[in-house]
């Protein structure tokens, strides 16, 4: 079955670390870009991060750039999040995607993992 | 970094066409994709590229693009359509995305 699955969300104090997962499963993870976004409650989609299918190219949203870190793992058929110094502003359901390369495209998302920041 | 602006919210009454519109700079260089999210659900892809529509999607979307302003448009809307629905971009850099500001469909 062709699915992303993200896991890792939870409740964080202000200033701390968090890291995320997604698995892939049902296509060959390493052929394809991927993406981050979230969804702050009851908000739009934003634009977070991502990663070439090598890895050997990343981007950023100004948002979180300096705190956060996107990897992956083609082994291991996983992408990840590393956040650091969250905010309360991060809080959101964060969401993996992947994109086929010289494409735009967000073919297929995962469920989301819920990331809440608060004291 | 870029914005891409659309209205917070339409109304269309069962069966009739309901056009979404999403303006920004960074759409004179380069095509909208569209997002269909329902409560509680992760965004699906419903439009890309000039008009093409993904597997499974039905033939009443459709999109078009036109300047700094991409269209998406619901022909014979149908009450599963009710949704909101956000276009994604890269920005002015090329180098980055940016998704629209949504729209709350509401089918009568």
């Amino acid at each position: 079955q062709v699915q992303l699955v993200e896991s890792g969300g939870g409740l964080v104090k202000p200033g701390g670390s968090l890291r995320l997962s997604c698995a892939a499963s049902g296509f060959t993870f390493s052929d394809y870009y991927m993406s981050w976004i979230r969804q702050a409650p009851g908000k739009g989609l934003e634009w977070v991060s991502y990663i070439s299918s090598s890895g050997s190219t990343i981007y950023y949203a100004d948002s979180v750039k300096g705190r956060f870190t996107i990897s992956r793992d083609n082994a291991k058929n996983s992408l990840y999040l590393q956040m650091n110094s969250l905010r309360a502003e991060d809080t959101a359901v964060y969401y993996c995607a992947r994109f086929p390369p010289l494409s735009d495209i967000l073919t297929l998302w995962g469920q989301g993992t819920l990331v809440t920041v608060s004291s | 970094s870029s914005e891409l602006t659309q209205d917070p919210a339409v109304s269309v009454a069962l069966g009739q066409t309901v056009r979404i519109t999403c303006q920004g700079d960074s759409l004179r260089s380069y095509y909208a994709s569209w997002y269909q999210q329902k409560p509680g659900q992760a965004p699906v892809l419903v439009i890309y590229g000039k008009n093409n529509r993904p597997s499974g999607i039905p033939d009443r979307f459709s999109g078009s693009s036109s300047g700094n302003t991409a269209s998406l448009t619901i022909t014979g809307a149908q009450a599963e359509d009710e949704a909101d629905y956000y276009c994604n971009s890269r920005d002015s850099s090329g180098n980055r995305y940016v998704f629209g500001t949504g729209t709350k469909v509401t089918v009568l």
